[in-house]
């Protein structure tokens, strides 16, 4: 594709309830990563994939966010009961080599 | 851990002036460092990037330079323009091996007409 896609765009979820933001990386990236922007900050480093393989995911708040590349492909960010602090937005970045990472426009979720 | 700092956090400027934007890092041990452009409701653009070997990068009225011994960076733009107006975000990217970058939070900038 051109870029990064991600959806949804916008997502408002009840506190408590499971939400699954996905992102569709550029044709061919190996690398994959995901990022957390709160309001007013520099967006944050939650996980990173090669292919399939999750190689780090030390910035994974807790244990309800978990996130899955199974074809190497598409990616699923999930975060289980969410709580009104994971308000934020959910950037996801592609590369085809380590320098360059392309962001998808995020989603933005609320938690109600 | 390596943390980032950008100042001034906002910044308005009439139009045709030439600003600087400052970052700096804790930790000089980087791969590399990038300027991002951020518009609302949009993600990242990469501006420019440099490697740690490098002391600066050009791209059209752009000039980003680095000092990584001192940990800081300049992001320089010439003659500004209203639709540079947007949020500009540094990165460093920590040595060979690690892959995350470690995100400033930002300067706002404005330029009025």
């Amino acid at each position: 594709g051109a870029g990064v896609s991600q959806s949804p765009r916008y997502k408002v979820a009840k506190r408590g309830q499971d939400v699954a933001l996905r992102c569709d990386p550029i044709s061919g990236h190996v690398s994959l990563f995901w990022y957390q922007q709160a309001l007013g900050q520099g967006p944050e480093f939650l996980t990173y994939f090669q292919n399939e393989a999750q190689l780090d995911k030390s910035g994974l708040p807790s244990d309800r966010f978990f996130a899955e590349r199974p074809e190497g492909s598409v990616s699923t960010l999930k975060i289980q009961r969410t709580q009104q602090e994971d308000s934020a937005v959910y950037l996801c970045a592609s590369s085809s080599r380590a320098d360059t990472q392309y962001f998808g426009p995020g989603t933005r979720l609320t938690v109600l | 851990k390596q943390e980032v700092t950008q100042i001034p956090a906002a910044l308005s400027v009439p139009e045709g002036e030439n600003l600087v934007l400052n970052c700096s890092f804790t930790d000089s041990a980087i791969y590399n460092l990038q300027w991002f452009r951020q518009d609302p409701g949009k993600g990242l653009t990469s501006l420019l990037l440099i490697q740690s070997s490098q002391r600066e990068q050009t791209s059209g009225r752009l000039n980003a330079s680095l000092d990584k011994s001192s940990g800081r960076s300049t992001l320089y733009i010439a003659a500004s323009q209203p639709g540079d107006s947007a949020t500009y975000l540094c990165a460093v990217r920590p040595p060979r091996g690690a892959n995350n970058l470690f995100f400033g939070t930002g300067t706002r900038l404005t330029v009025i007409p």
